[in-house]
């Protein structure tokens, strides 16, 4: 079974700051890796994904991701935080043994990210 | 293009009452998905359906059904309300593939008294 870890549930940091967010997954295949986030009161937005190709994906808002298949890792990164990007952040990855194809997403518990003016 | 789109927003219920969360998607997506998610945990997959017809039980199914009539609709129902199904409901849909991305709704946040 997939699973992911989501080191720190809340994170803070200064506004202009590097943003490191740490996501860590467990998978018997190649996984298929994604980051979402949920600002309050709203639904879960994809940030970026991770399929094959090239290891350092690009996301909306400024924001990065690195595979790293020998440290299990997908940690999600901003060089200079906003304000603006006070939310809630998920990890997930694609469970490849979901029923019937089903295409399923196991989630991390999620990092709230805070940031301090 | 609206998404996915989930109704009510909000609702109150009292314990044993029943009630239907309603899922639309107009994205012509195959697979679509109920959540749950309560604070600390995450977001659990309560049920799911691959197509048209089809449902299946996800992590979290005990307390509800679900029905898949149309494509582009899918229903989540509460038969009698339980304070521990208090929580934010979310919808999801996808399309065919493992690279696919899941499309969330805004949610519904239901309390149950």
């Amino acid at each position: 079974a997939q699973s992911v870890t989501q080191l720190g549930s809340h994170v803070s940091v200064s506004e202009g700051a590097l943003v490191l967010l740490r996501c860590n997954y467990s998978s018997s295949v190649p996984p298929y890796l994604f980051w979402y986030v949920q600002y309050p009161n709203q639904g879960l937005q994809l940030l970026l994904k991770y399929t094959t190709g090239a290891t350092l994906v690009k996301g909306i808002n400024g924001f990065e991701a690195e595979f790293k298949k020998s440290e299990t890792s997908f940690h999600l990164t901003k060089p200079s935080a906003h304000m603006s990007d006070a939310a809630e952040y998920f990890c997930a990855v694609s469970d490849p043994y979901s029923g019937a194809g089903s295409y399923q997403l196991t989630f991390g518990k999620g990092t709230k990210l805070s940031v301090i003016p | 293009n609206a998404g996915v789109t989930q109704t009510p927003k909000f609702r109150v219920l009292k314990t044993g009452q029943s009630m239907t969360l309603l899922c639309a998607q107009d994205m012509n997506h195959e697979y679509m998905y109920w959540y749950r998610q309560d604070p600390g945990m995450g977001l659990r997959l309560i049920h799911y359906s691959v197509g048209e017809g089809t449902t299946a039980k996800g992590e979290v199914p005990d307390g509800y059904n679900v029905s898949r009539l149309k494509k582009q609709n899918f229903l989540l129902g509460l038969e009698s309300a339980a304070p521990s199904q208090t929580s934010v409901y979310f919808c999801a849909s996808t399309d065919r593939g493992r690279y696919q991305p899941q499309h969330f709704g805004d949610g519904t946040r239901l309390s149950i008294l």
